[in-house]
């Protein structure tokens, strides 16, 4: 069954650091996310991505953040400097259909920032 | 504002069902997710509900009534790996997804 991978499992970084999580999107999808979810705290949509362009984004979606598609496969999100309050999971998510979004989740990144 | 209730913390025991209740106000609705979450893994896609009724699929079923703005999910012969969080979340009039803060289950032998 294909699934959207997530590298890597767990990152850990100084206050400070610039990470990029990544993400391969199921391949025939065309819409992809990125959401947060801090522990024991829902999950917090941050932007979405169609097209090579951002579509929607969220007010936790500021100028720290970014994101981008390098190639064909891969989905990048990149945090220029990181706060203690970045520490969260990371989920990335595509779909195929706009109308019947984030039906496949990759398995997360754990970021931690210490 | 968008807002979505749900249950915090539910408890039931083997074998039983359970039904976990979801209410919604938000601006639009294209759609409503069930997602199941255990501790430390990624939400996995149960049921997707746009139409008014139930959708059944195995042990698991999904209610949606629009003009109430209600849904819920219906676990029957419950297992203890159904032990997990269930999530609500919503698709609003831009297509995003609306999250509940979800329902934590506990089974019990």
């Amino acid at each position: 069954e294909p699934e959207v991978t997530q590298t890597p499992s767990h990152q850990v970084t100084q206050m400070g650091q610039e990470v990029i999580l990544r993400c391969v999107p199921i391949s025939n999808h065309l819409y992809f996310y990125w959401y947060r979810q801090i522990l024991g705290q829902k999950v917090e949509f941050l932007v979405s991505f169609y097209n090579n362009e951002i579509s929607e984004k969220s007010e936790i979606f500021d100028d720290q953040f970014s994101v981008e598609r390098p190639d064909g496969s891969n989905f990048t999100l990149k945090i220029r400097s990181t706060k203690l309050e970045d520490s969260a999971m990371y989920f990335c998510a595509s779909s195929e259909k706009l109308d019947i979004p984030e039906a496949f989740f990759g398995q997360g990144t754990r970021l931690t920032v210490v | 504002g968008q807002n979505i209730d749900q249950p915090t913390e539910m408890t039931a025991t083997e074998g039983a069902i359970v039904q976990i209740n979801c209410t919604y106000q938000t601006s639009g609705f294209n759609g409503l997710f069930w997602y199941q979450q255990h501790a430390g893994e990624a939400p996995t896609f149960l049921s997707y509900n746009v139409l008014d009724g139930l959708e059944e699929k195995g042990r698991f079923s999904s209610f949606l009534s629009r003009s109430k703005g209600y849904s819920y999910l219906l676990l029957k012969e419950l297992q203890m790996k159904d032990s997990a969080s269930y999530l609500c979340a919503v698709v609003d009039s831009n297509y995003q997804l609306i999250w509940g803060a979800g329902t934590k289950l506990i089974i019990k032998p």
